[in-house]
C-alpha cells in the first residue's frame, strides 16, 4: 500500500495563477483533510470531507476550494493564488467510524511558492 | 487559532537522556493526540489518549493527560539521534477528527 499520496510535491506559481493539489489514500478511509503548515507553526485545517459526498470548513478555507471526487480522492483547488497561500500542504485521511478513534495518516506535503 | 501551545519551543539534550515536552489546551476534549514530523516529511502518529484516560504508553513513550488543567505531557525515555523531529500535539474536540494542533516542539538529540 502507497497510504497517502499527493502530487506535485514542489509548486511554484505568480500570483492570480490557479491550481490544484491532488490527493489520493489507498487504505479505504471514510475521512479525507487538507492542512496547511506554515514556518514556525503547527498544522491549520483548511478542509475535510467526512465520507464520499460530503466536505465542510475548516479553521482557514478562504481561498481555496476542496472536491472529494470519488472515496480514495480528495483535491484541493486555489483559484487565484495569493502570496499569504505559500505553506506547505498536507493531505491526511483517517478510517473514522462513529464512537471509534483513529490516528490521522499524513502524506508527504507539496510545498508551494507564490509570487 | 492554534488550540494547543508546546512548551518547549526547542529542546537540546545528548543521547540516553530523556526528553519532556508539555502540550496545553483551550477547550474540552475528546481526545489528544502526538504525532512526530521529520524534517521535510509528514507526520506519523505516535500515541492517541482519550478523555477518560490518564495515562498510556507506547515503548519508550509516555503521555499524561490533566483535563483540569487542559494539559498533556510526552516523554520519551532513553532518547536516540533518530529521535530528532518536531513534536505536535493535536487535540479533537468534538471526536470527528477535525484536530486542532499545537505550534509544536522541536527535539534535539545529540549522539
Amino acid at each position: 500500500n502507497a497510504g497517502v499520496t499527493q502530487t506535485p510535491k514542489f509548486q511554484v506559481l505568480k500570483t492570480g495563477q490557479s491550481m490544484t493539489l491532488q490527493c489520493a489514500q489507498d487504505m479505504n478511509h471514510n475521512s479525507m483533510y487538507w492542512y496547511r503548515q506554515d514556518p514556525g507553526m503547527g498544522l491549520r485545517l483548511i478542509y475535510y470531507s467526512a465520507s464520499e459526498g460530503t466536505t465542510d470548513k475548516g479553521e482557514v478555507p478562504n481561498g481555496y476550494n476542496v472536491s472529494r471526487l470519488n472515496k480514495r480522492e480528495f483535491s484541493l483547488r486555489l483559484e487565484s493564488a495569493a502570496p499569504s497561500q505559500t505553506s506547505v500542504y498536507f493531505c491526511a485521511s483517517n478510517p473514522l467510524r462513529t464512537g471509534q478513534f483513529y490516528e490521522q495518516y499524513f502524506g508527504p506535503g507539496t510545498r508551494l511558492t507564490v509570487t | 487559532s492554534q488550540q494547543g501551545e508546546e512548551d518547549p519551543q526547542a529542546l537540546s539534550i545528548q543521547e540516553g537522556e530523556n526528553a519532556t515536552m508539555n502540550c496545553s489546551y483551550k477547550t474540552s476534549i475528546n481526545n489528544l493526540q502526538w504525532y512526530r514530523q521529520n524534517s521535510g516529511r509528514g507526520l506519523v502518529h505516535l500515541i492517541l489518549i482519550r478523555s477518560n484516560e490518564r495515562e498510556k504508553h507506547s515503548g519508550r513513550l509516555r503521555v499524561t493527560l490533566d483535563t483540569s488543567k487542559k494539559s498533556s505531557s510526552l516523554l520519551i525515555t532513553a532518547s536516540r539521534a533518530a529521535d530528532t523531529a518536531s513534536y505536535f500535539c493535536a487535540t479533537d474536540a468534538r471526536g470527528f477528527q477535525k484536530l486542532v494542533f499545537g505550534t509544536g516542539t522541536r527535539l534535539l538529540v545529540s549522539p
